[in-house]
């Protein structure tokens, strides 16, 4: 079945750098992705989106990247801080359209270090 | 605060006894959705509304489990005979036609724990 997953389950970096959080999805018929951060203890939190029709979507401090040629979408946070520390899903419209349920991967873990 | 919000936060029961959430959505948001969450999993989508109407339903949702949005603003999800293998986080979101791509907005969840 149709499913979105990620490549790395932990990703440590240091405060201030940039930082780069990668998945990948297998339904090449959804057209919509988002990317959301989820805190201990909360519900995820949207962060950003993007339409298949485009390749990149500029946020504040985020950028979503979409490569439909190989199904591949990543999130990049520039200036990363200890407040971005926190889960981080993609998440895919199922469906291309017929459905509104969200297929989400299964997270990474994002650790700021001071 | 105008977000989602659920209740009970927690939720602690023994295997076989019933249990019910709610879910309060934003105001005027007519679209309402249910997922379940796994420690160390994403999201798994549940069920969804359109307002009142129920229109669709994840191979998830065995017949122990019901949902319900009877006047088209806040919905009830009810376990029965709770198992050992519902114990996750029962998340609730919410959306309306016309918002960017229809964006989910979720609230904090219910922790439900079968023992």
């Amino acid at each position: 079945g149709e499913s979105v997953g990620l490549h790395l389950p932990t990703l440590s970096v240091q405060e201030g750098d940039n930082s780069i959080i990668n998945c990948a999805y297998s339904n090449s018929a959804s057209d919509y992705f988002i990317w959301y951060k989820q805190e201990s203890g909360k519900g995820p939190q949207f962060i950003i989106d993007i339409r298949s029709n485009m390749d990149k979507r500029q946020g504040q401090r985020v950028t979503v990247l979409l490569n439909k040629t190989v199904k591949h979408l990543s999130l990049q946070i520039a200036a990363t801080q200890p407040g971005d520390s926190a889960v981080y899903f993609c998440a895919e419209k199922g469906g291309g359209g017929a459905t509104n349920k969200l297929i989400f991967g299964t997270g990474t873990l994002l650790a700021v270090q001071p | 605060d105008t977000g989602v919000s659920q209740d009970p936060r927690h939720k602690i029961t023994k295997r076989g006894q019933n249990v019910t959430f709610r879910c309060d959505p934003i105001s005027e948001h007519n679209r309402l959705y249910w997922y379940r969450q796994t420690l160390g999993q994403g999201p798994e989508f549940l069920t969804y509304f359109q307002n009142e109407a129920q229109l669709e339903k994840s191979r998830l949702l065995s017949d122990r489990f019901s949902a319900e949005r009877p006047k088209g603003s806040f919905s009830t999800l009810e376990i029965q005979r709770t198992e050992q293998g519902d114990s996750a986080m029962y998340l609730c979101a919410s959306s309306t036609i016309g918002t960017r791509n229809n964006e989910q907005f979720f609230g904090p969840g219910t922790r439900l724990t079968v023992l």
